[in-house]
């Protein structure tokens, strides 16, 4: 089973919205709605972020919002703050779990 | 709130046997609708799941590691673990332990990491 693709970099200025995409196959993104994202700041555990494609765990800020079309999983930070500065995987479950690649996200 | 710890030496031999406990609290491992999981990170690399474990002993393992693999549950401990065999360098990474959710599939609580070193 291969890494979801994600890009390696994104950025945004504070304030600003960032879009990380990841991208699967018909067979685990495309196939279920089990599509999760976790941030994780260095030297940390990763952080539930997003659950079922759009749901948002409690105490996890709207300004993280998901998506998905076809084979592709989409996050989005909207109003970007220091804080956001982290890396993020998207995840698909298909009876196993595949992460992806990392996203990297700076804040400028 | 649920916490988890992962436990066990931080350096192994090559061919040896890497073994690790995540000690669960705040919540019975044995509470349904969920599922124990370990997942790795290999130095300044993404996330590699490694295999999760029902409270039952129902196992479901990564199939590229799968033989080297074994997990277990005890339930009077609160705790579950994982063995990896046969260790090369390529196994040195940081190890979490994580909680799943059976019905909509994501890992809510993960413990802090350990970083386990394969070095002779």
């Amino acid at each position: 089973q291969s890494a979801l693709t994600q890009p390696p970099s994104a950025s945004g200025s504070p304030g600003q919205s960032v879009t990380i995409s990841c991208t699967g196959t018909s067979s685990d993104v495309g196939a279920y709605n089990s599509v999760s994202w976790y941030q994780q700041h260095p030297g940390k555990a990763p952080k539930l972020m997003i659950y079922e494609v759009y749901k948002r765990p409690s105490g996890v800020p709207d300004r993280f919002s998901g998506s998905k079309s076809g084979n592709t999983a989409s996050l989005t930070v909207s109003g970007l703050q220091a804080e956001d500065e982290a890396d993020y995987y998207c995840s698909s479950y298909a009876g196993t779990y595949v992460f992806g690649t990392g996203t990297k996200v700076t804040v400028l | 709130q649920v916490q988890l710890l992962e436990s066990g030496p931080g350096l192994v031999k090559p061919s040896h046997t890497l073994s690790l406990t995540c000690t669960v609290s705040g919540g019975s491992i044995s509470s349904g609708g969920f599922y124990w999981s370990w997942i790795r990170q290999h130095p300044g690399k993404g996330l590699e799941w490694i295999g999760y474990i029902y409270y039952s002993g129902t196992t479901y393992y990564n199939p590229s590691l799968k033989s080297r693999i074994t997990m277990s549950i005890d339930t009077s401990k609160n705790q579950f673990s994982l063995k990896v065999s046969s260790v090369t360098a390529a196994d040195t990474a940081v190890y979490f332990c994580a909680r799943g959710d059976d019905y909509d599939n994501y890992l809510d609580y993960w413990g802090q990491g350990t970083l386990v070193t394969v070095s002779s």
